[in-house]
This record gives structure tokens, C-alpha cells and sequence, in this order.
């Protein structure tokens, strides 16, 4: 029972360049969400989805995207890198259940330059 | 606009003592109320959940108080240890299924 993986853990990626960040779990939730980490700012929500084929954007979604074909994925695409986007990247899940949290990956630490 | 107010000021306290973290919040009405804990370079843990029908939710150490007319929860660990040591997240989950964070509040117990 792995939880949730993100790869890669660590990136750097030139100004324009695109990437994808990758989110999987193998525990069936429901809910999947990305969320960024900047110093001072707290973890903002950029994309969730409560379910396949569902998705909805958060606090600060412009220049990403994200599908959820299936349940057990939700990667984060960024379609043309910008210095501002330099943050630590963390997806999360969740069972809609009795006292369930949601469940982080371990991160990707991501540089723009 | 709304807002999720943590004390930015780290909280020292000694071990043994009983630690509190105050989260305040405007312009929500959550569905749930949940408490995390993260320690540096790693992700958030969820802790406890308390929902807006509940006053107060207890696990071992921890207890978590939720007062929706006050719109505040407080979080205690209790016999407080050097391991308790990290920053405690405060989020809301409203009826939409955001999950929105505190910037969080950092620990430091002194042994």
C-alpha cells in the first residue's frame, strides 16, 4: 500500500519549457487535489476533482491543467514554465468517509529558471 | 475576502506543558474543520477532523475545539514532547469540497 506518489521529486525546468507532474493512489479515493507551497503563503489550491472524470479549479489555477481519467491518477500539467511557478508541488486525497483527512504525497520541488 | 488566521509567531513551550494553536476564520462556512501536521521537507499529516455539528474531538494527546459563532477552533496537545515539535496546519473543507489551508502554526517544544 504505497499511498500517494508523486514523481519526480525534484525538477528543474527552464522559462517556456512544459512538464507534467505526476499524482497516483492506490487506496480508491474519491478526491484528488494539487495544491502549491511558497514561504509565507501556505498551501494555495490549484486543481481538485471528486471523482473521475470531474474536475474544478481552485485558488490559483492559471497555467496549469489537470484530467482525472481515472481514479487512481490526476496529474498536474504546466503548459509554459514561468519563475513564478518556482514552488513545492503536493497532491492529496481523500475517502468521503467518517473522520477522513486527505492523505499528501511527499512532494516535487520544482525550479524555474 | 475570505481569510484562515494562524498565529505566525512560533509557540515555545516546555515539555509536559499543554500546547494551544488558535485558528480563526472569516467569510466561510465549513462543512468540516481538520488540523495537520507537517514537519520540514515533507507533506502535511492529517491529525483530527471535527465537523460544524460537533463542539469538540479528542485523539490520545490531542483535542480540538470547533465554535462556529466565534468562528475559531483551538488545538491542543496535551503532556506536550520534544517530537510534538512541527508546524500545525488548520483547513476547511466547505460544502463545494475545497480544502483550504492556514499558513500554519510552528511548535517548538523545549524538554
Amino acid at each position: 500500500n504505497a499511498g500517494v506518489t508523486q514523481t519526480p521529486k525534484f525538477q528543474v525546468l527552464k522559462t517556456g519549457q512544459s512538464m507534467t507532474l505526476q499524482c497516483a493512489q492506490d487506496m480508491n479515493h474519491e478526491y484528488m487535489s494539487w495544491y502549491r507551497q511558497d514561504p509565507g503563503m501556505g498551501l494555495r489550491l490549484i486543481h481538485y476533482s471528486v471523482g473521475a472524470g470531474i474536475t474544478d479549479q481552485g485558488e490559483v489555477p492559471n497555467g496549469y491543467n489537470v484530467s482525472r481519467s481515472t481514479t487512481e491518477d490526476f496529474p498536474l500539467r504546466l503548459l509554459s514554465a514561468a519563475p513564478s511557478q518556482t514552488s513545492v508541488y503536493f497532491c492529496a486525497s481523500s475517502y468521503r468517509g467518517w473522520d477522513y483527512g486527505y492523505t499528501f504525497g511527499s512532494g516535487t520541488r520544482l525550479t524555474v529558471v | 475576502s475570505q481569510k484562515i488566521e494562524q498565529n505566525s509567531e512560533a509557540l515555545n513551550i516546555q515539555e509536559g506543558k499543554t500546547a494551544t494553536l488558535t485558528c480563526n476564520y472569516t467569510n466561510y462556512s465549513p462543512a468540516y474543520l481538520q488540523w495537520y501536521r507537517q514537519d520540514p521537507g515533507r507533506g502535511p499529516v492529517f491529525l483530527l477532523l471535527i465537523r460544524e455539528n460537533e463542539k469538540e474531538k479528542r485523539k490520545e494527546r490531542l483535542k480540538v475545539t470547533f465554535d462556529t459563532t466565534l468562528k475559531q477552533s483551538l488545538f491542543h496537545i496535551t503532556a506536550s514532547q520534544p517530537a510534538d515539535s512541527a508546524t500545525y496546519l488548520c483547513a476547511l473543507e466547505e460544502r463545494n469540497n475545497r480544502l483550504a489551508f492556514g499558513k500554519g502554526n510552528q511548535v517548538v517544544v523545549i524538554p
